[in-house]
């Protein structure tokens, strides 16, 4: 089966401050993308990087940024100097197979509140 | 310009009607998609349409009938509602099928009292 696994429910981070997002996935794929979404209170789906498996280097989107380990399936989001904005759900996805088909699976996403 | 809309944002509705929920992209894209957020924010796929075709069919009830009638648009229609489907619906699209990256819609909550 593939699946994607957030354990960590909830996170909280001070305002400046670093924290980081954990995400393992469990593919039988050698070549495959991987995302992580924000959903604020707005409820809109916002795609915040994504990273490709047959690239080395983890991607970086400015304040944000992924540590990639491909051999152990984990995907894990680091932001750097939070801000009150990044407040929202994320949740990390992966476009299992089906056949010759792709969806893209969901994790059940981190709530991530930041403190002024 | 809203890359990916959907309309209504809210619907409210009670059990036994019917409704449906419009799907419209601008970015040219091949694939569309329709998820489901539950209450405990759990998204699933429900349909995706490629060219106006449909490729995935998750094990939903044949109460929802997904139609495509141009590549730029997806619309959801609901018969027979029930308690149960009260969710946020997303509208999604991607490139293609073989483009994974997916771009959401607003999102529809649909309440059924």
């Amino acid at each position: 089966a593939q699946t994607v696994t957030q354990s960590q429910p909830e996170m909280s981070v001070q305002e400046a401050e670093t924290v980081t997002l954990s995400c393992t996935y469990d593919t039988s794929e050698s070549d495959y993308y991987l995302f992580w979404y924000k959903q604020p209170p707005s409820r809109q789906m916002i795609l915040v990087i994504r990273q490709e498996a047959y690239k080395q280097q983890n991607a970086t989107e400015n304040r944000f940024s992924v540590n990639f380990q491909k051999a152990a399936k984990s995907f894990s989001l680091k932001i750097s100097d939070s801000q009150l904005g990044d407040a929202a759900m994320y949740f990390c996805a992966y476009p299992a197979v089906r056949g010759s088909n792709y969806k893209l699976t969901f994790g059940k996403g981190t709530l991530l509140t930041v403190n002024p | 310009d809203t890359a990916v809309s959907q309309t209504p944002k809210y619907l409210v509705t009670q059990m036994g009607n019917d409704k449906s929920i419009k799907c419209e992209q601008n970015l040219g894209h091949d694939t569309m998609y329709w998820y489901k957020q539950d209450s405990k924010k759990f998204l699933k796929i429900m349909f995706s349409y490629n060219n106006k075709e449909l490729i995935i069919n998750e094990t939903v009830p044949n109460r929802f009938s997904p139609k495509s009638p141009d590549k730029a648009h997806l619309n959801l229609h609901i018969n027979s509602l029930e308690l149960g489907d009260s969710a946020v619906y997303f509208c999604a699209s991607s490139q293609d099928l073989r483009h994974y990256e997916q771009y959401f819609g607003p999102g529809t909550r649909l309440t059924v009292t």
